[in-house]
């Protein structure tokens, strides 16, 4: 009974490769999203998508690409990976597009992605 | 872009003692929320505020949202073992669609049996 799921949990990789992450929510939720948590914990936006609509997309480099199939799902593919992208990388989704108590984020365990 | 300025960054305390943590910001924010993150998880949310001055408890937690919307504090009253982990204390500026939940630093919390 999953809430939001992402796979894999842990993804090493050597730099130049390309590896995607997936996101399955089953909350029923319009929106989801893609954070980046750093080796200090910070956690910061990278993407936003609301029923398959990209809605945020901060400054994050091209080589991110976020793909939507459907509203329950938010798959993040990345190319050409350098050392640092090394990070968790977090799934969440939430009710509505406006993030908040009413409607408040519900994560996934998150993706420890290490590129060597 | 914006950031929360939250403190102390780390804290360690004997079990029984009480906790206080809180975030400050340049800019005006209309919610406060607090969120839990525990090792190999993400965060789960503990608290949500949406009015000014908003006193809110959830067991042994507490929190408010500053008369100014400028700041947030959160209480853990009687800490136990399993209140081990990195708070993180979240807010958003706007209400229009898009709008970002910005993250303060986080503060890692141990507590000693």
């Amino acid at each position: 009974d999953t809430a939001v799921s992402q796979t894999p949990k842990y993804l090493v990789t050597q730099m130049g490769n390309d590896k995607s992450i997936k996101c399955e929510q089953n909350l029923g939720h319009d929106t989801m999203y893609w954070y980046k948590q750093d080796s200090k914990k910070f956690l910061k936006i990278m993407f936003s998508y609301n029923n398959k609509e990209l809605i945020i997309n901060e400054t994050v480099p091209n080589r991110f690409s976020p793909k939507s199939p459907d509203k329950a799902h938010l798959n993040l593919h990345i190319n050409s990976l350098e050392l640092g992208d090394s990070a968790v990388y977090f799934c969440a989704s939430s009710l509505v597009v406006l993030p908040g108590g009413n409607s408040p984020l519900h994560f996934g365990n998150g993706t420890r992605l290490t590129v060597t | 872009g914006q950031q929360l300025n939250q403190s102390p960054q780390s804290m360690f305390i004997q079990e029984g003692e009480d906790v206080s943590m809180n975030c400050t910001s340049s800019s005006i924010f209309n919610t406060w929320l607090w969120y839990k993150q525990d090792p190999g998880e993400g965060p789960v949310l503990l608290i949500a505020l949406y009015k000014a001055g908003e006193l809110t408890s959830n067991g042994r937690l507490t929190a408010q949202f500053g008369i100014t919307r400028k700041d947030s504090f959160l209480n853990i009253s009687a800490s136990i073992p399993s209140d081990v982990g990195i708070y993180f204390c979240a807010g958003t500026l706007g209400e229009t669609s898009g709008s970002r939940l910005t993250f303060g630093e986080g503060t890692q919390l141990t507590v000693n049996p």
